[in-house]
């Protein structure tokens, strides 16, 4: 799998835009990206996909570059319960769904 | 519709002592994970299961560490002995089979929390 880095913290006030960004300039092309995200004490939770459009749903939407080698994650009206560590992965869609490499992410502090 | 289910969610024991911990997966779901979390580092993937078969047990630490999945429902993972380095929180996950087109999605357990002393 490609490897991803992320900024290691980020505040934004409590009912902003949360954008998270991630490079992956060693991306291939048969590589998606996904985004995953732990809140504290919980196991990690599956937020969103894309390849190379952009895409929405109802948690997030996700913004990749047209040369693919970055992303970022929208949260678009942040709550105090979206602070957690959020996981940019790159990886083969399918395959077997091989395991998940989960790097060191970006811990997310929501503020009131 | 249940979410994947870990237990316990904690366990303590002392150091050369057996543990085994056990994981549902979403009913229906073929793929079934083991990942943990060693407390400072990052989650790492520990072995994969497609039903019953091992499909991935690259990243179990070693022999001490037994994982099973009779039957392809729930899966159990067996540390014996334990040491003071398998500390940390365990976590599962499942997701749907490959032909089913959505398996890039992994539902994860809350985890279980081991501490060994």
């Amino acid at each position: 799998d490609a490897k991803t880095t992320q900024p290691p913290s980020m505040d934004c006030a409590e009912g902003r835009a949360a954008n998270l960004p991630c490079n992956h300039s060693t991306i291939s092309g048969n590589e998606y990206v996904y985004w995953y995200r732990q809140i504290h004490s919980q196991g990690p939770q599956y937020i969103i996909h894309g390849l190379k459009n952009n895409e929405t749903n109802e948690m997030a939407s996700l913004i990749i570059t047209e040369d693919r080698k970055s992303s970022t994650l929208i949260l678009p009206h942040a709550t105090l319960r979206d602070t957690a560590v959020y996981y940019c992965i790159v990886r083969v869609k399918g395959g077997g769904a091989d395991g998940l490499t989960f790097g060191k992410g970006t811990h997310l502090i929501i503020q009131p | 519709e249940a979410g994947v289910t870990q237990f316990p969610s904690h366990s303590v024991i002392e150091k050369g002592q057996t543990v085994t911990l056990r994981c549902d997966p979403i009913s229906g779901h073929d793929n079934l994970y083991w990942y943990r979390r060693v407390m400072g580092k990052e989650i790492k993937f520990l072995l994969h299961f497609v039903k019953e078969s091992k499909q991935d047990e690259s990243g179990m630490p070693n022999n001490r560490f037994l994982a099973e999945r009779t039957g392809g429902t729930y899966s159990t993972l067996k540390v014996q002995p334990a040491e003071l380095e398998d500390s940390g929180v365990y976590f599962c996950a499942s997701s749907q089979a490959v032909s089913k087109g959505n398996n890039e999605k992994l539902f994860f357990g809350s985890g279980t929390q081991l501490s060994v002393l």
